[in-house]
């Protein structure tokens, strides 16, 4: 079965810092990798989303990508309260549905 | 509308009742998904139409799931003779393309409690 792999957390982070996120996939075909923010009790909102491997950018975001070690990862430049959320990981393993990982709650401290 | 609509938004049923969850997509959107959320987890797939075909349904949990699109738009996912563990937030993406890389965009989500 094709897994994606967060640490679940609680991810402390003080306000002004990097939040790093992690996630490790189980495909070495897998094709699109995006990351998700969830608000409690809110739906899934796109983040990021990452096809090649690298950096990819996006005001305080970066997504990085590593296919030889299936590993992608998230950073939070300059972290906001309202960065306090759970973030998930999802995987497309070339087809069209996305497999997410448990997610991880970051929360960052005044 | 601006975004994926469902409804209702609270659901609560007693065992064995039948429910039955609606899904706006994005207007123009051809791809239509369904998870399932239970507290604390991430979404797991249920079942992908493309337009009005449903093309993968390999996550729907049991033959008590069933959904349907029948005009390429609108989706409908009925769960019947519902138990407790099918207490969870069911969700519905829509993406504009065809294909794993396209952004899903996510409705506010279906929580069914099941009593």
């Amino acid at each position: 079965q094709k897994e994606v792999e967060q640490n679940s957390g609680p991810l402390s982070v003080p306000e002004g810092a990097i939040a790093s996120l992690n996630c490790t996939y189980s495909d070495r075909g897998s094709q699109s990798f995006f990351w998700y923010r969830q608000y409690s009790g809110k739906s899934p909102e796109l983040i990021m989303s990452i096809y090649s491997n690298g950096d990819k950018e996006d005001g305080r975001f970066t997504a990085q990508l590593n296919k030889a070690s299936q590993y992608v990862s998230l950073l939070i430049r300059d972290s906001q309260p309202s960065d306090s959320a759970t973030y998930l990981c999802a995987v497309s393993f070339g087809n069209e549905k996305l497999t997410f990982g448990t997610g991880t709650r970051l929360t960052i401290i005044p | 509308g601006a975004g994926v609509s469902q409804s209702p938004r609270y659901k609560v049923a007693k065992r064995g009742q039948d429910v039955a969850l609606r899904c706006d997509p994005i207007s123009g959107h051809v791809s239509l998904f369904w998870y399932q959320q239970a507290l604390g987890q991430g979404p797991e797939f249920l079942t992908y139409f493309q337009n009005e075909a449903q093309l993968d349904k390999s996550g729907l949990p049991s033959d008590r799931f069933f959904a349907e699109r029948p005009e390429g738009s609108v989706s409908t996912l009925k769960i019947q003779r519902t138990q407790q563990e099918d207490s969870a937030v069911y969700l519905c993406a829509s993406s504009f393309l065809a294909g794993g890389a396209d952004t899903q965009y996510f409705g506010p989500g279906t929580r069914l409690t099941v009593l």
